[in-house]
């Protein structure tokens, strides 16, 4: 049980672009959904907080206009990077966490390249 | 604001023998303490965790930690370690921070296992 899916794994995008990343609780409801990102070979940062329904809550200097979140039911939320910049490649992994426990079901991430 | 140190960054230990990989961590009440394991490429996956009780806790994989509240420690041992417990470990403490819920990760220990 508690199992969380990402999609896609992998993609490569422009510069200028956007793209979407899509994260889904598969045989639970997820109350509040959380987005991470992870550069190579160092801890995961906190990017954003979302509870269904609610506006999310942003870390302090993530830009809310650049990654976009909606979390729409109990079982999805998506993270979209507008306009997507090389700097902005790295491993964003998503997770979801039920109630008001502290435990937090990861996903499996997802690698962004922006070339 | 809570804090988490894992003091070794990687921990090279050679097949069959025991492993105890550190982590200490800062919180003004009673945590919420977790592990996690990841492997390359891969997200998260829970090893073990403690909210109260037995202060000794098992977890997958032959894992187990033990919470030591008057050391603020919360490290996690394996008797005989085997070659796919390569991987990076994290260690995380939850609980309310600045007003918000959250789980605050440590820096992470890359193990390698020696054949």
């Amino acid at each position: 049980g508690a199992v969380v899916s990402q999609h896609p794994s992998w993609v490569i995008c422009k510069s200028g672009t956007s793209v979407k990343i899509e994260c889904r609780s598969l045989d639970f409801q997820a109350t509040t959904m959380f987005w991470y990102r992870q550069f190579p070979k160092q801890s995961l940062m906190l990017m954003a907080t979302s509870n269904e329904g609610s506006k999310a809550t942003y870390e302090q200097g993530v830009e809310k206009d650049k990654f976009l979140i909606n979390h729409a039911s109990l079982t999805l939320s998506t993270l979209t990077v507008t306009s997507a910049h090389p700097e902005d490649s790295s491993f964003y992994i998503c997770s979801a966490g039920t109630g008001w426990g502290y435990e937090q079901y990861f996903g499996p991430g997802t690698r962004l390249t922006v070339t | 604001a809570q804090s988490v140190t894992q003091p070794d960054i990687h921990i090279t230990v050679s097949e069959g023998a025991s492993l105890e990989l550190r982590c200490n961590y800062s919180y003004g009440a009673t945590p919420y303490l977790f592990w996690y394991v990841q492997s390359p490429g891969q997200g998260l996956q829970l090893l073990l965790k403690y909210f109260s009780g037995d202060t000794l806790v098992q977890g997958i994989k032959g894992f187990e930690a033990e919470f030591k509240r008057s050391q603020s420690s919360f490290n996690l041992r394996k008797p005989s370690v085997h070659w796919s417990d390569a991987a990076e470990y994290f260690c995380a403490v939850g609980g309310w921070d600045t007003g918000r819920r959250a789980l605050t990760f440590g820096s992470g220990t890359r193990l390698q296992v020696q054949p």
